[in-house]
């Protein structure tokens, strides 16, 4: 069945680095944009960022700009988030999410998440 | 960035009663690219409803999306036990930079 699991989460110290992954199952991979999307304990999500299913664009959230990146292996169905210079407020569960869209009429919105990985900065 | 801003925080309601959630735009939302994601508690958000009043897959016909603009209503028209979650707005309008509202939890009354 169409899956997406998440793995790399940790407890990690302010200022030093992190590689999320999340394995994409069951459906065309390179087909799909896809998106990485977080929540703090007990608040709300927040988009962090996408990429284009083809890797061609890429796009964050101001608040991770510079020091997140996200990128794409397609022949390893596999999406990543690079977590560079984190920070406390960088806590959060962080989720892979498919663009409802397919190829380059990617939509912006999100059909199927993975179950999340937890990240924790704290020293 | 469109803020955009969800009432009320809670609702309390009992099983069979209709739930009616808003979620209001700093700036108008093109196309109604909206969307209403419902979350529980421990688990993934789950797709509802986009462009503001379509459903998605699987989604039950008491869920229903309206609005335009600036003000957007998802209404669940009979609660079900299963329904008393944590519903999100999210729109896509401004695509790429996409923004979620703060949410408002369902509860038992």
């Amino acid at each position: 069945q169409v899956q997406l699991v998440e793995s790399g989460g940790g407890v990690v110290q302010p200022g030093r680095s992190l590689r999320l992954s999340c394995a994409a199952s069951g459906f065309t991979f390179s087909s799909y944009g896809m998106h990485w999307v977080r929540q703090a304990p007990g608040k709300g999500l927040e988009w962090v960022a996408v990429i284009w299913y083809d890797g061609s664009n890429k796009y964050y959230a101001d608040s991770v700009k510079g020091r997140f990146t996200i990128s794409r292996d397609n022949s390893k169905n596999t999406l990543y988030l690079q977590m560079n210079s984190l920070r406390a407020e960088d806590t959060a569960v962080y989720y892979c999410a498919r663009d409802y869209g397919v190829g380059a009429r990617a939509k912006g919105f999100f059909d199927i998440w993975g179950q999340g990985t937890m990240v924790t900065v704290s020293s | 960035e469109i803020v955009l801003t969800q009432s009320p925080g809670t609702l309390s309601l009992s099983p069979g009663e209709r739930a009616t959630l808003s979620c209001r735009a700093s700036q108008s939302v093109s196309s109604s690219y909206l969307a209403w994601y419902q979350q529980k508690p421990g688990q993934a958000p789950r797709l509802l409803i986009y462009g503001a009043s379509s459903r998605a897959t699987g989604i039950p016909d008491r869920f229903s999306g309206s609005g335009s603009g600036t003000d957007f209503t998802l209404t669940i028209s009979r609660l079900e036990p299963e329904d008393f979650a944590v519903y999100y707005c999210q729109q896509y309008g401004s695509s790429p930079t996409l923004t979620f509202g703060g949410g408002t939890k369902v509860e038992i009354k």
